[in-house]
């Protein structure tokens, strides 16, 4: 079963939109919770990443939110472009550890 | 990529027949990750390594052996391969929590 649930699986905005796509988490034990984006047939890369004791993280037009009471995260992409089209994926790592547990992944599609 | 390659890129197998995925990296890391991708899983860590001769399973690593004798190389092998083994293997080096780059993938296919 999966540790980190993401949703939704698949979403499509207009250029210029906000794309949201939420995760959430159980284990309080996780302390690092990255974000990486893949294009078609490549791998994937690190986008953003946040840790617990901040709420939100800006990266040009990519933001992070992060509920610790609510153990949800969330990535928002602003003005959305055609060249953000590809699938996100959330992720967290066990404090003292060095492995990912990752979400299932979102599919964004930004129509021109 | 980060100085990762993987290779092949491309393999179509039958079952039952043993394979053998590489990774090399020239970043000199010490941590190397070899994950599967497949729709509705996200990526699931197969094996991990530490350092030369030091591995450990990850979540889904029946049917999976790793080794790594040298810094730079890191082998998956599926000693008998299965159908549910078809799936887009990625290795990845580097710390998490640090930076982490992933190579360009291997699709594999059982028949």
């Amino acid at each position: 079963q999966q540790q980190v649930k993401q949703s939704p699986q698949s979403l499509i905005v207009q250029k210029g939109g906000i794309s949201i796509i939420n995760c959430a988490y159980e284990n309080t034990a996780f302390d690092y919770f990255p974000w990486y984006q893949q294009f078609p047939g490549k791998g994937p890369a690190l986008l953003i990443a946040i840790r617990p004791d901040v709420s939100e993280k800006k990266e040009g037009r990519f933001t992070i939110s992060f509920n610790k009471s609510a153990k949800q995260f969330s990535l928002h992409i602003m003005d959305s472009q055609p060249g953000d089209s590809a699938t996100y994926f959330c992720a967290a790592r066990l404090s003292n550890d060095y492995k990912l547990s990752f979400g299932a992944g979102t599919t964004v599609t930004v129509r021109a | 990529d980060a100085g990762i390659t993987q290779s092949p890129r491309h393999k179509v197998t039958e079952t039952g027949t043993p394979v053998t995925l590489r990774c090399h990296q020239t970043e000199n890391h010490r941590y190397m990750y070899w994950y599967r991708q497949d729709p509705g899983h996200g990526l699931r860590l197969i094996h991990y390594s530490y350092g030369v001769k030091d591995t450990d399973k990850g979540e889904v690593s029946d049917g999976y052996s790793v080794s790594r004798s040298k810094t730079e190389d890191f082998l998956l092998t599926l000693e008998s391969a299965t159908s549910s083994q078809t799936s887009v293997y990625f290795c990845a080096i580097g710390i998490v929590g640090e930076t982490q780059y992933f190579g360009p993938g291997t699709r594999l296919l059982v028949l």
